[in-house]
């Protein structure tokens, strides 16, 4: 079956780093998104990653290894408003994306 | 980013009336539109996939005749509930594509309840 695996929450602190992880296991994959998404808001786009390695995007980067079934999400100079759920969701070989429950990031001053 | 439209943002509705839900793609063409149910604090739960002028794909379990979906156009999808219930109070939220391995932009969603 397909599967995704993240904490269901996290705490940090206002200017500090926070890496959330996620492994997978997909029927096939063509990529995997990241996504923020605000309570009783919509997600937003964060990241794709493809490829196995780092993309940086301003205070976010996120990172994949295919061979190991894993991405991590790494937030920088973190802001209160970045209190949101995180999504983790790869792509399988129907590109489908895959949605698991997300991580709760809560974010203190 | 690519702007996804849906309305209306939230609808108060009569038990055992339908409610039609419109998700445009504004500054994209997307041959793939996406249509989510998500209750409070849980993950997303596609519904179905429907791609431009052919027939949605159901996911197992949702009706498909009670939940009928329309995408006559590169740039609007319809989500009609119909016969609603109050259990089919939920927060609907619409996503497009322009091709399969690009990222899927996401409406602002469509919180419904029924009375």
């Amino acid at each position: 079956g397909q599967n995704i695996d993240q904490p269901t929450e996290m705490t940090a602190t206002e200017g500090a780093i926070v890496q959330i992880n996620c492994t997978y296991q997909t029927s096939g994959f063509n990529g995997l998104f990241w996504y923020q998404q605000h309570a009783g808001e919509a997600p937003t786009f964060l990241s794709y990653n493809v490829l196995d390695g780092l993309e940086e995007k301003g205070r976010f980067s996120s990172f994949l290894s295919r061979s190991k079934g894993y991405s991590y999400l790494l937030l920088k100079e973190l802001q209160m408003k970045d209190s949101a759920s995180y999504l983790c969701a790869p792509m399988d070989s129907n590109y489908q994306l895959i949605w698991g429950a997300g991580t709760k990031l809560i974010i203190k001053p | 980013g690519a702007v996804v439209s849906q309305h209306p943002s939230w609808v108060i509705c009569k038990s055992g009336t339908s409610v039609k839900i419109e998700c445009r793609s504004l500054d994209f063409q997307a041959t793939t539109m996406f249509w989510y149910r998500q209750f409070p604090k849980q993950s997303l739960m596609l519904m179905a996939t429907s791609n431009e002028g052919s027939k949605a794909t159901y996911e197992q379990g949702v009706e498909k005749d009670k939940f009928l979906i329309n995408h006559a156009s590169l740039t609007l999808s319809t989500l009609t509930v119909t016969s609603a219930h109050p259990e089919d109070s939920s927060f609907y939220i619409c996503s497009a594509r322009a091709d399969r391995d690009t990222e899927a932009f996401f409406g602002q969603g469509t919180r419904l309840t029924v009375v």
